[in-house]
């Protein structure tokens, strides 16, 4: 009964370098989510999944990509790392309805030098 | 814009009430959740409300009234256990989630 699965947990970059995070689901849930959260912030989303296939943009998404290739993976790639990207990220899942709560993944907590 | 506050830190007794509040200013409503989210964790629901009211679930209480952009999370019988972050967080139009900026709780013995 594994949720929602995040790789790597942990990873420190160099200003510049490329990386993809990695989330699992094993929920069968339509739409998923990438946020990064920041001190003070909250969570912001960076973009989100409504299905296989499809992808959109959320409140911070410069600098980051996304695919959807199979239902119960949803990636999050840097190109081109800068330090401002240093963050925590979280991955989240639901079914779509509206009184549907996200699940949560682990987090991936990201360091760029 | 969209806007949702919450109180930065708050401290309690254990076995005591506490109440956190919840101010938003959102396009579009369709629900307001609230997480907990220990240091280093997750985040975890823990409720959902639609409607102004109450409601209940065992020693967690979440109140909504949509007129007035705001709601609180009540916590009774405080646990030590309960010390952790408390994220609010307004679903807008479609899949638009706004996450407040958390309410960080430390429970004394």
């Amino acid at each position: 009964n594994a949720g929602v699965t995040q790789t790597p947990k942990f990873r420190v970059l160099k200003t510049g370098q490329s990386m993809t995070l990695l989330c699992a689901q094993d929920m069968n849930h339509e739409y998923m989510y990438w946020y990064r959260q920041d001190p003070g912030m909250g969570l912001r989303l960076i973009h989100y999944s409504v299905g296989e296939g499809t992808t959109a943009k959320g409140e911070v998404p410069d600098g980051y990509n996304v695919s959807r290739l199979k239902k119960q993976n949803f990636l999050l790639g840097l190109e081109s790392a800068a330090p401002s990207q240093t963050s925590v990220y979280f991955c989240a899942s639901n079914r779509g309805q509206p009184n549907q709560p996200q699940h949560f993944g682990d987090g991936t907590r990201l360091s760029i030098l | 814009g969209q806007n949702i506050d919450q109180p930065t830190e708050m401290t309690a007794t254990e076995g005591a009430i506490v109440q956190i509040n919840c101010t938003y200013q959102t396009s579009g409503f369709n629900g307001l959740f609230w997480y907990q989210q220990h240091a280093g964790e997750a985040p975890t629901f823990l409720s959902y409300n639609v409607l102004d009211g109450l409601e209940e679930k065992g020693r967690f209480s979440s109140f909504l009234s949509r007129s007035k952009g705001y709601s609180y999370l009540l916590l009774k019988e405080l646990q030590m256990k309960d010390s952790a972050s408390y994220l609010c967080a307004v679903r807008g139009g479609g899949q638009n989630f706004v996450f407040g900026p958390g309410t960080r709780l430390s429970v004394l013995p």
